[in-house]
């Protein structure tokens, strides 16, 4: 199984300042034949169910604000906030699609410094 | 408007049964496949089980394999699981979610239903 890491667990950041998460994989999730990481970024508030921001790991789900922003390749990725807003505060998790299982990072905690 | 609804879930015995239920509308179902993701409150999100567009192909964690099963009846717009065999450590909030293709991001996700295995 790939497992997912990231960090940090948490992270407390002042409005409109920015937010990086970082995720990693125990083996690559990139996928030679298209070039395409299969690697997703999920935002949970708290009560709901996660939300997608991001897929392919630098494409913004439709309807996602431009702050949020991913990048990376191959095992070592990161989810940008350029500018922390109230309603972000939230976990955010990152996941891989490569192969099953389909394995979740343990999940990062952003607040509000 | 794409809705996903799970159902089913409740307090049950270590050792007991369970069908969860997630009926689906908004999109045209059959075109889909499913996944089953649960969450233990508070804390993270693990991938539980998927079955393709026509039920022929189901995958599990190795945690649930033999005592989950992944079902759907496309005619209901429906997928299932049921879970057997109930540990304590099942419980958890379990999602069901969909994706285009079997290797994908899961792009609607349900509400989810509580499982709480106890005695």
């Amino acid at each position: 199984d790939i497992v997912m890491t990231q960090s940090p667990d948490s992270l407390a950041v002042s409005l409109g300042e920015r937010a990086t998460i970082n995720c990693k994989s125990s083996q690559s999730v990139l996928y030679s034949s298209n070039n395409q990481n299969f690697l997703a970024w999920y935002q949970q508030k708290p009560g709901q169910p996660p939300k997608v921001l991001i897929y392919w790991a630098s494409t913004r789900e439709s309807g996602v604000p431009d702050r949020f922003s991913g990048s990376g390749s191959g095992t070592d990725f990161t989810l940008t906030i350029s500018s922390l807003q109230a309603e972000d505060v939230a976990v955010y998790y990152c996941q891989q699609y490569f192969s099953a299982p389909f394995t979740f990072g343990p999940g990062t905690k952003v607040d509000i410094k | 408007e794409v809705q996903l609804v799970e159902s089913g879930g409740g307090l049950v015995q270590p050792g007991g049964s369970l069908r969860l239920s997630c009926v689906a509308s908004g999109f045209t179902f059959k075109s889909y496949y499913m996944h089953w993701v649960r969450q233990v409150p508070g804390k993270g999100l693990v991938w539980v089980s998927n079955i393709n567009r026509d039920g022929t192909t189901t995958i599990y964690a190795d945690s649930v394999k033999g005592r989950f099963t992944v079902s759907r009846d496309n005619a209901k717009n429906t997928v299932y699981l049921q879970v057997n065999s109930l540990r304590v450590e099942d419980t958890a909030i379990y999602f069901c979610a969909r994706t285009i293709r079997g290797n994908y991001h899961l792009d609607y996700w349900g509400q989810g239903t509580r499982v709480t295995v106890s005695s």
